[in-house]
């Protein structure tokens, strides 16, 4: 399984930007990139995926790096309600087909009032 | 309805007992999903369904046993548990093919082993 390195936390100011870096030199061609945060004491949240091209939704944007060795998680404008842990996934595809979820460390967002 | 249930939500059981965890969906989801998860930690997987079928078995010990009875419902059978296997279980479920399968996640049952 391809593994992802994300730094353990970040703080961000309310309002702001924020830029949570994810690495993953040994994605391979059919990885797709997957975003999920999980806030406490709730079950993980899909927020954003890609493969190659950058994408935006009404939540975040997630930049690609060319060689796909690197992605960042961009919130536009960090609110409280952000705070929470940011885990970076390559979704694999097995032998069978099926897809297997598999999360980094994770990053635990802190955003300051 | 994008859901993914999970009953109950608490769970404190001795090593003797024999308990089930719940799980159901009723997205039309093909794929379903147990995973374990340790306080301050990621969630580690540990059974993947494939259209009613064990596609995935992570080298979870056999006091764990998932059953997949239909396309919605998803069980984890707890049998002879250790106090280390106490934990948060999280069910998840996703289309198993085309582009946009993300998966969504229940809220978990924390399970307490005394």
């Amino acid at each position: 399984d391809a593994k992802t390195t994300q730094p353990n936390s970040m703080e961000s100011n309310e309002e702001e930007p924020v830029h949570l870096p994810c690495n993953h030199s040994t994605i391979s061609g059919t990885d797709y990139i997957h975003w999920y945060r999980q806030l406490p004491s709730q079950g993980p949240e899909y927020v954003i995926h890609g493969l190659t091209s950058n994408v935006n939704n009404r939540m975040a944007s997630l930049a690609i790096a060319e060689d796909r060795k690197s992605s960042t998680l961009i919130l536009h404008r960090a609110t409280l309600r952000d705070a929470a842990v940011y885990y970076c996934i390559l979704r694999d595809v097995v032998i069978s087909g099926t897809y297997k979820y598999i999360f980094g460390t994770g990053t635990r967002l802190k955003v300051l009032a | 309805d994008t859901e993914v249930t999970q009953t109950p939500k608490h769970l404190v059981m001795g090593m003797t007992n024999k308990k089930s965890l719940k799980c159901e969906q009723h997205m039309g989801h093909r794929a379903m999903y147990w995973y374990k998860q340790k306080a301050k930690k990621p969630p580690e997987l540990m059974f993947v369904y494939s259209y009613e079928k064990l596609s995935i078995n992570e080298s979870v010990p056999s006091r764990f046993s998932p059953e997949c009875p239909n396309s919605s419902l998803l069980n984890l059978h707890l049998h002879a548990l250790q106090p280390e296997d106490s934990a948060l279980y999280l069910c998840a479920s996703s289309q198993d093919k085309g582009l946009n399968t993300e998966a969504f996640f229940g809220q978990g049952t924390r399970l307490t082993v005394v």
